[in-house]
């Protein structure tokens, strides 16, 4: 069973709509992470997120792009307004478990978004 | 800046060949080193991880990787691979300073019967 569970699965969107892609994750874990991957290339860091503030963000990660656990559960990602070149397979990933290795991402099977 | 390079973009071999992937990384301080797996249509999986102690590290299915510090290299090795091998293949870096996982941009591996 995975660590973390994705929804939705794949989602299509008209280009300016808002996204949320949601991630659960079943174990405490400490440290949260947005990845995406564009089809065919690599997987790029979005943001991390710990202690309920983001940790770190890359350049991708623009004014579109916000997230927040409001629950202590779910780990949202949202695009506020979407663009073509954001379609992408996006993962949810989480880390840090007490006494595991720093760097040891357990990863979401993922949510493919496109835009039209 | 951290970076990861792979050496081989595209890989294709016959059932029983023997595997190396590059990676070559950028960081002069420490990191945990890692390989995830990506079999088509699925998720990142861990492969195998070194953080510490003997720079070989084994991890599932029959795969080795031998970090060299010198090199700032992490090569990924199978004696002998299988059909069900076929995935793309991510080295990756973390380092605590940085707090992210970095990767390389993926070898694609095809495995012919």
């Amino acid at each position: 069973e995975p660590e973390v569970t994705q929804t939705p699965s794949h989602q299509v969107t008209q280009m300016g709509q808002e996204v949320i892609l949601r991630c659960v994750p079943i174990s405490n874990h400490l440290y949260f992470y947005w990845y995406r991957q564009i089809l065919g290339q690599k997987v790029e860091f979005l943001v991390s997120f710990y202690n309920n503030e983001i940790s770190e963000k890359s350049e991708i990660f623009d004014d579109q792009f916000s997230v927040e656990r409001p629950d202590g559960s779910n780990f949202t990602l949202k695009i506020r307004s979407t663009k073509l070149e954001d379609s992408a397979m996006y993962f949810c990933a989480v880390g840090a478990l007490e006494g595991g290795v720093a760097g040891e991402l357990f990863f979401g099977e993922g949510s493919r978004l496109t835009v039209l | 800046a951290q970076s990861v390079s792979q050496h081989n973009h595209h890989v294709i071999l016959s059932e029983a060949a023997s595997l190396e992937l590059g990676c070559n990384y950028s960081y002069g301080g420490t990191v945990n080193l890692f390989w995830y797996v990506q079999y088509p249509g699925q998720h990142l999986q861990l492969l195998l991880k070194y953080f510490s102690g003997d720079p070989l590290v084994k991890g599932i299915k029959g795969f080795e990787a031998e970090f060299i510090k010198s090199k700032f290299s992490f090569n990924l090795r199978k004696p002998s691979v299988q059909w069900s091998d076929t995935a793309e293949y991510f080295c990756a870096i973390f380092s605590g300073g940085y707090n992210k996982l970095i990767f390389g941009a993926g070898t694609r591996l095809a495995v012919h019967p």
